[in-house]
């Protein structure tokens, strides 16, 4: 079945640190999407970036980076030099293309980053 | 933008009355979805559809229905408001991939309703 976990309830870093959300999955498919949303105070659910199975190579953009493992099932994400305006919830998502493509998510990670 | 709406932005209601929200999206996106996020649990899924008059049950079906007569909207109703209905909805649009290496679906979300049962 699917299932996405993210452990980590809620992190609180200072800032200009370095931070890593985990996100452990399990699916039954071979083919599958991989997400990260990031849901600031402000409640609405904002796309970081989409990563199908057939490609594990890790993927960076400016201050933010995934590192995807199908060996360990997780598609874990770091902020670098964290910001205050990355205090945001992050959700870890899968979805199964070819069977309904319903995302499931994870049940969220708080991030605080503090002054 | 995948120019999705949802209606009402905020709405409070009493036990008992029935509701509907409405999702719209204005690019002919096969597959919507209604999902809930209530604190500890993240979002889960109550309805999807994947076509006109196509829908399924998600994981928190109950006390809901769904209509999807025009390819544009996507309705989630709820027969008799509960308070363990008080929540935050969401509605999502997604494409079905042409290409797996292709990098043009992403997964779009409405902008949420805020919905308080007394």
């Amino acid at each position: 079945a699917q299932k996405v976990t993210q452990a980590q309830t809620e992190i609180s870093v200072v800032e200009k640190e370095d931070v890593t959300l985990d996100c452990v999955y399990e699916t039954r498919d071979t083919t599958y999407y991989l997400f990260w949303y990031k849901q600031p105070p402000s409640g609405e659910l904002v796309f970081l970036i989409r990563r199908n199975s057939f490609d594990e190579q890790n993927e960076i953009s400016g201050r933010y980076s995934w590192n995807f493992q199908k060996s360990t099932s997780s598609f874990n994400f770091t902020i670098t030099a964290s910001q205050v305006v990355d205090s945001a919830v992050y959700f870890c998502a899968l979805s199964e293309p070819f069977r309904d493509d319903k995302i499931i998510f994870g049940k969220g990670t708080r991030l605080h980053i503090l002054p | 933008d995948a120019g999705i709406t949802q209606s009402p932005r905020h709405k409070v209601t009493e036990t008992g009355t029935p509701v509907t929200l409405r999702c719209h999206q204005t690019e002919n996106h096969r597959y919507m979805y209604w999902y809930r996020q209530d604190p500890g649990h993240g979002l889960r899924l109550i309805h999807y559809s994947y076509g006109v008059k196509d829908t399924d049950k998600g994981e928190v079906s109950d006390g809901y229905s769904v209509s999807r007569s025009k390819t544009e909207d996507f309705l989630l109703t709820l027969e008799s408001a509960t308070s363990s209905q008080t929540s935050v909805y969401f509605c999502a649009i997604s494409v079905l991939p042409q290409e797996l290496a292709g990098d043009d679906n992403e997964q779009f979300f409405g902008p949420g309703t805020r919905l308080t049962v007394l």
